[in-house]
């Protein structure tokens, strides 16, 4: 149980373009879900907070314009990087709780590569 | 915010000996406490947690230590074997019902040699 996907695994895209990533709670129902972006060999850094139907918490220095969240059923959350640059290729984490539950389950990651 | 520091940033053992990876946190509230492997290209997988009102819990081969006094908590890992090989993350959490956000360590790259 708890399984959480991404897709796509990875992508490459041109400077400016938006690429939207998907987050799947596959056999249970998050009610809270979690994005990370990690740098190679760098710690997992927290970019936003997502509970269902309401807008994003983002943390600290992350531009919720650029950083598109929805978080619109208890399944799906979508994290879209908009007008993406090289600084912004990383490895995009998320994770999702259950409600009563406060263990995070992690999905695969997503590699993005802005050229 | 929390803060979490942990150290060491690379360990190197040998199979069979144990390993010790130590965390601080900074906020005296967070009261969740999880430790995360990570492999190369992977997802992070929970591999044991301590809540703040226990002191030890220990599941095979892997225990962890907190103490709330000092606001530090430790991984223990014995008998390591080469599958133990990655990354190992401490994180810290204030916990009221449901999942809050994880402040993550910076990480140990942890090596079995044989």
């Amino acid at each position: 149980g708890a399984v959480v996907s991404q897709h796509p695994s990875w992508v490459i895209c041109k400077s400016g373009t938006s690429v939207k990533i998907e987050c799947r709670s596959l056999d249970f129902q998050a009610t809270t879900m979690f994005w990370y972006r990690q740098f190679p060999k760098q710690s997992l850094m927290l970019m936003a907070t997502s509970n269902e139907g309401s807008k994003a918490t983002y943390e600290q220095g992350v531009e919720k314009d650029k950083f598109l969240i929805n978080h619109a059923s208890l399944t799906l959350s979508t994290l879209t990087v908009t007008s993406a640059h090289p600084e912004d290729s990383s490895f995009y984490i998320c994770s999702a709780s259950g409600q009563s539950s406060d263990t995070q389950y992690f999905g695969p990651g997503t590699r993005l590569t802005v050229l | 915010g929390e803060n979490v520091e942990q150290h060491p940033s690379t360990l190197s053992v040998q199979e069979g000996d144990s390993a010790v990876i130590k965390c601080t946190y900074s906020d005296s509230a967070s009261n969740y406490f999880p430790w995360y492997k990570q492999e190369l290209g992977k997802r992070p997988q929970l591999i044991i947690d301590i809540r703040s009102n226990v002191g030890e819990k220990k599941d095979q081969r892997i225990a962890v230590t907190l103490n709330k006094t000092a606001k530090h908590f430790s991984l223990h890992i014995t008998e390591t074997q080469p599958e133990d090989s990655a990354v190992y993350f401490c994180a810290a959490s204030y916990i009221a019902g449901t999942a809050s956000k994880l402040t993550f360590g910076t990480g140990t790259r942890l090596q079995v040699t044989l």
